[in-house]
């Protein structure tokens, strides 16, 4: 199974702060590569697919990138909505697999 | 819009069997894949398999194979996941999930609230 690493686990920070979530895979994921948010209680919601294309009603704040087996999350002016868990995800074959997790905290 | 309206909670025993039910609508049924999710309390989230609505074939991650069974039911536009041989580490909150793309299994685009699963004797 392919692995998906994620840091930190947690992050603190304010609002209106630039926050980046790291994602590492084992080995390549292609482009097959997702990220989700999840807010306490609720079910998981797709913020961006392969890499980079933002989803409809995601903020434009929310970007993603790559360097090879690496993907960043970026969040660009952090809102207080934002304060939830953060979830990468590789759909480059089964089984599909998910990072551990990203809690951002309010500082 | 799209909306998927899965079953409510259940508490089972041990060794016990588990149906949930996901019900979509606002889309052509048969257009796009179904994924099933589970988290674990406090825990993170675990892709379990997907099912074609269209064709009804599936494909289930090896650590559940034997266990679990995805199947659908196209005149009412609804697919399940049972689990089987239920073990205390099988409480957790179960996830429909249907796919954004109609072509090439991509992400989770749109999920259903969730079913809390609690295994206990």
């Amino acid at each position: 199974d392919i692995q998906m690493t994620q840091s930190p686990t947690s992050l603190s920070a304010s609002v209106g702060d630039r926050v980046t979530i790291a994602c590492r895979a084992n080995q390549t994921v292609s482009t097959f590569l997702n990220w989700y948010q999840q807010k306490s209680g609720k079910a998981p919601r797709l913020l961006i697919s392969e890499v980079s294309t933002l989803q409809n009603g995601v903020p434009s704040r929310f970007s993603g990138s790559a360097s090879g087996s690496d993907f960043s999350l970026i969040i660009t002016g952090l809102q207080l909505d934002d304060f939830a868990t953060y979830f990468c995800q590789q759909s480059y074959g089964p089984p599909w697999t998910f990072g551990q997790g990203t809690r951002v905290e309010i500082k | 819009q799209v909306q998927l309206v899965q079953s409510g909670a259940e508490v089972k025993k041990p060794g016990a069997s588990v149906k949930v039910s996901c019900k979509a609508s606002g889309y052509t049924f048969t257009g796009y894949y179904f994924h099933w999710v589970r988290q674990a309390p406090g825990q993170g989230l675990e892709w379990m398999g997907w099912i074609d609505p269209n064709l009804g074939g599936t494909r289930v991650a090896q650590k559940f194979q034997g266990r679990v069974t995805l199947t659908r039911a196209t005149s009412i536009n609804t697919v399940y996941m049972e689990l089987s041989g239920l073990r205390s580490d099988d409480s957790a909150v179960y996830f429909c999930a249907r796919d954004i793309d109609s072509v090439v299994v991509t992400a989770l685009g749109h999920w259903g609230q969730g079913t809390l699963i609690t295994v206990t004797s």
